[in-house]
């Protein structure tokens, strides 16, 4: 398995400011994914993060509100820009280890965004 | 398009049995993931199926058949803290991210 933290674990921000969440692994791993859970919902992938080249996003998903960076094999950040109420979730990242099979996807612990 | 459907919320006993279905139609299966997520917590893998039959670990089991696009959790001997949602995954191709289904809302009861 991987261990995976993020920062912060939950947080409290007013509408229009903007929350970077990073996301760290202990291990090198190709794609990182940003998952969106809002509330009694499951969830939702945002983008995927390949180390070196830009996140591809998921339809509904926008660069501009979620930019992502992915500098090395081992760490990611998730940015969510102008934050409106509808942004109030849990945001987690989740990375793939690959078993002798097929691959396992890890989650991080999430962090609580609530918006005001 | 992707589609996976399991049931919203089921209820069992301490100490019995529970079954959670699952089925799936996407564009391709490379496996099927069971996750547990407790209330505000991130999900923990359970269970990973690609070939039909049954896997058993502890009192967990998981079920699969491709052909039928089909899927279970078994659940033995209920115990409290088993009360969580339980999560359907697919694979779709190798190293790509799992398509979700929305989750069951198990509640184990006295």
């Amino acid at each position: 398995s991987a261990v995976i933290s993020q920062k912060p674990s939950r947080d409290i921000c007013q509408r229009g400011t903007s929350l970077t969440i990073q996301c760290q692994v202990d291990s090198q791993v190709t794609m990182m994914f940003w998952y969106r859970q809002q509330p009694g919902q499951s969830l939702t992938l945002i983008a995927t993060a390949n180390q070196g080249s830009e996140a591809t996003y998921e339809s509904g998903f926008v660069i501009d509100k979620f930019p992502i960076s992915r500098p090395n094999l081992t760490f990611s950040t998730l940015t969510v820009s102008n934050m409106s109420p509808e942004d109030s979730s849990i945001y987690l990242c989740s990375v793939d280890i690959a078993r002798a099979e097929a691959y396992e996807q890890y989650f991080g612990p999430g962090t609580r965004l609530t918006v005001t | 398009g992707q589609n996976i459907d399991q049931p919203t919320e089921m209820t069992a006993t301490e100490g019995a049995i529970v079954q959670i279905n699952c089925t799936y139609q996407t564009s391709g299966f490379n496996g099927l993931f069971w996750y547990q997520q407790h209330a505000g917590e991130a999900p923990t893998f359970l269970s990973y199926n690609v070939l039909d039959g049954l896997e058993e670990k502890g009192r967990f089991s998981s079920f699969l058949s491709r052909s039928k696009g089909y899927s279970y959790l078994l659940l033995k001997e209920l115990q409290m803290k088993d009360s969580a949602s339980y999560l359907c995954a697919v694979s779709t191709s190798g190293n790509t991210p799992l398509v979700f289904g929305k989750g069951t809302r198990l509640s184990v009861i006295a």
